[in-house]
């Protein structure tokens, strides 16, 4: 079965750039969740959506961080203008319908650089 | 509110050993507890979960008890392998249905 697919693996780029990452969750999975991985950190949830809805955004940085999930399904997370302290892995997530007790199914992550 | 704490590591163990990571955990209600693996080069999976107090989860032969009276989800494993190397994360999920994660345990098995 596919899993959860990121794009691109790795991007490095100079602040005040911007980046883009893109996610493919697992067909039919209604919940997705964009994580934030700093080195030596657990995972942070930036965003979570239920099919095309935001759920949650609380810890999203909203003055520079956006993402969106288009016809429920594929989802883009965005950063613009970059900062130094972004370097960070970004996790996309998805579970079937975003119970208590579900199972979460991590992509590879994108390694963002910002030099 | 929701957070976990987690054993620091780096652990360094020999093959065979006994492994515990331990987990304590700050939550609202009755949530739902997991340990998520990360293999080298690898993403996160769930290793294993238990949803209410007691329950106990168990998989690839670790095991976790869910321990309400002391808001515990250690994790163990008897013997552990090489291949058992990897980043351990404890996390929560409770009635605001957000996963916290703990800081994670690097784990690394010598053979």
């Amino acid at each position: 079965e596919a899993g959860v697919a990121q794009s691109p693996r790795y991007k490095i780029i100079e602040k005040r750039q911007s980046v883009a990452f893109w996610c493919n969750p697992i067909s039919g999975h209604a919940t997705l969740y964009w994580y934030q991985q700093i080195l030596g950190q657990g995972p942070k949830l930036l965003i979570q959506f239920q099919n095309n809805g935001v759920v949650d955004d609380s810890q999203l940085p909203k003055d520079r961080f956006s993402a969106e999930r288009l016809k429920g399904v594929d989802s883009t997370l965005k950063i613009q203008p970059a900062k130094l302290e972004d370097s960070a892995v970004y996790l996309c997530a998805s579970s079937l319908e975003g119970g208590r007790g579900e199972k979460l199914f991590f992509g590879s992550g994108t390694q963002l650089s910002v030099l | 509110g929701n957070s976990v704490t987690q054993m620091e590591g780096p652990v360094t163990l020999s093959e065979e050993a006994f492994l515990t990571i331990n987990c304590t955990y700050t939550a609202t209600g009755y949530p739902s507890l997991f340990w998520y693996v990360q293999y080298p080069g690898e993403g996160l999976q769930l290793l294993l979960k238990a949803t209410k107090a007691d329950d106990k989860g168990s998989n690839k032969g670790f095991e976790a008890t869910y321990r309400k009276e002391t808001t515990s989800f250690h994790l163990e494993k008897g013997s552990v392998q090489v291949s058992d190397s990897a980043v351990y994360f404890c996390a929560l999920r409770s009635n605001d249905y957000k996963l916290s994660f703990g800081a994670g345990t690097t784990v690394t098995v010598r053979a």
